[in-house]
């Protein structure tokens, strides 16, 4: 059970650059999320998912698009990377399918940088 | 998020002394309160959560008080030993506006510093 997991753990972009980010989740979990988490900002939801082939905005969605095509998959796409974009990128996962009121299980983070 | 308040940034204790954290929230439906842990490059982990429904839990060194009519909720860290030195997130969810639905806010953390 490697519970969630992120790929890359690092990745370095030219401005403009596209890259997909993946998370894997072996949970069974309904809910999953990404989140960018900046010095002095804390952890701010990029999009999430209840469940396979739904997705919805969070807080800070733009520039950013995702997919949830299998349930245990969430993939964050960047399809023109901006240095604004630099950050800790983590995905999270949870069971619950109601109100978000369940324990989210975070993967490792991906550390992105856009020169 | 906007709705969401931390309080302290940040908070020095010596080895053995109390911490305690305040996360303010600004919405009397929500009903869920966790608090997370992320040590120095690591991942958040969930360390403690309560529910409208009590308003205290304790775990062992730590616990988490809740006051629904003052709209905050607290974690309280006894005992503070180094290796509790990390960030600690609030992250009620809040009800979106005209409807049933939630939106996930976190605080912006408390960097606790226990000094030996």
């Amino acid at each position: 059970n490697a519970g969630v997991t992120q790929t890359p753990k690092f990745r370095v972009l030219k401005t403009g650059q596209s890259m997909t980010l993946l998370c894997a989740q072996d949970m069974n979990h309904e809910y999953m999320y990404w989140y960018r988490q900046d010095p002095g900002m804390g952890l701010r939801l990029i999009h999430y998912s209840v469940g396979e082939g739904t997705t919805a905005k969070g807080e800070v969605p733009d520039g950013y698009n995702v997919s949830r095509l299998k349930k245990q998959n969430f993939l964050l796409g960047l399809e023109s990377a901006a240095p604004s974009q630099t950050s800790v990128y983590f995905c999270a996962s949870s069971y619950s399918a109601q109100a978000l009121t369940d324990t989210q299980y975070f993967g490792p983070g991906t550390r992105l940088t856009v020169l | 998020g906007e709705n969401v308040e931390q309080h302290p940034s940040t908070l020095s204790v010596q080895e053995g002394d109390s911490a305690v954290i305040k996360c303010t929230y600004s919405d009397s439906a929500s009903n869920y309160f966790p608090w997370y842990k992320q040590e120095l490059g690591k991942r958040p982990q969930l360390i403690i959560d309560i529910r409208s429904n009590v308003g205290e839990k304790k775990d062992q060194r730590i616990a988490v008080t809740l006051n629904k009519t003052a709209k905050h909720f607290s974690l309280h860290i006894t005992e503070t030993q180094p290796e509790d030195s990390a960030v600690y997130f609030c992250a009620p969810p809040l009800p979106k506006s005209g409807g049933s639905n939630y939106k996930l806010t976190f605080g912006k953390g408390t960097l606790l510093t226990v000094n030996p």
